[in-house]
């Protein structure tokens, strides 16, 4: 099974940085996705990581490390259309998508 | 455009009544899903097909059905034996069934019931 935990909501500013951690339990590893979800709309895919180290795609950087079970998205240049949820969603040992509620990215003024 | 089209956006379903969701994509995907998702939670998979003629159960397919006659569909039929359907529907597929090939979603459908 899956165990995922990431923080339920977070606040920044335009223009800042946020760092979205996530840590996650799987019986067997197969890299780890981040999707990102705009309120009412469907999810997005955002990046893929199977192996440890950063990412980097424009202003969002996606960072794995698979010995401590941890992942984080960072989002540099906050703008407000980057206020939507973010989802970290580690495939089972069946490839199968295992999503959670995500976390909810507020971008204030 | 390549995608993943799904018909209808809003859907009204009355009780005891079947309705069936669309789910049409011309990026020549092998794999295809549904997904419900219910507000504040994360998305379920209800049903998945790898390969056409062949789908199997997600976490949540009881009152679900579905179809995969061909490679560019994946209809979902509601029935009436599901007892809560309201929620957001969400269609998605992948190239391949090789686990770091990303989904790819339709805008969804909200059902709702009269």
């Amino acid at each position: 099974g899956q165990n995922i935990d990431q923080p339920t909501e977070m606040t920044a500013t335009e223009g800042a940085i946020v760092q979205i951690n996530c840590t996650y339990q799987t019986s067997g590893f197969n890299g780890l996705f981040w999707y990102q979800q705009h309120a009412g709309e469907a999810p997005t895919f955002l990046s893929y990581n199977v192996l440890d180290g950063l990412e980097e795609k424009g202003r969002f950087s996606s960072f794995l490390s698979r010995s401590k079970g941890y992942s984080y998205l960072l989002l540099k240049e906050l703008q407000m259309k980057d206020s939507a949820s973010y989802l970290c969603v580690p495939p089972d040992s069946w490839g199968k998508l295992q999503f959670g509620a995500g976390t909810q990215v507020v971008v204030t003024p | 455009d390549g995608g993943i089209t799904q018909s209808p956006k809003y859907l009204f379903r009355k009780e005891g009544q079947n309705v069936t969701l669309s789910c049409e994509q011309n990026l020549n995907h092998d794999a295809m899903y549904w997904y419900r998702q219910d507000p504040g939670q994360g998305l379920r998979l209800i049903y998945y097909s790898q390969i056409v003629n062949d789908f199997q159960k997600g976490d949540i397919a009881e009152g679900y059905s579905v179809s995969r006659e061909k490679k560019e569909s994946f209809p979902l039929t509601v029935t009436s034996a599901q007892k809560n359907p309201t929620a957001f529907y969400l269609c998605a597929s992948s190239s391949g069934t090789a686990i770091n090939q990303p989904q790819h979603f339709g805008d969804g459908t909200r059902l709702s019931i009269l």
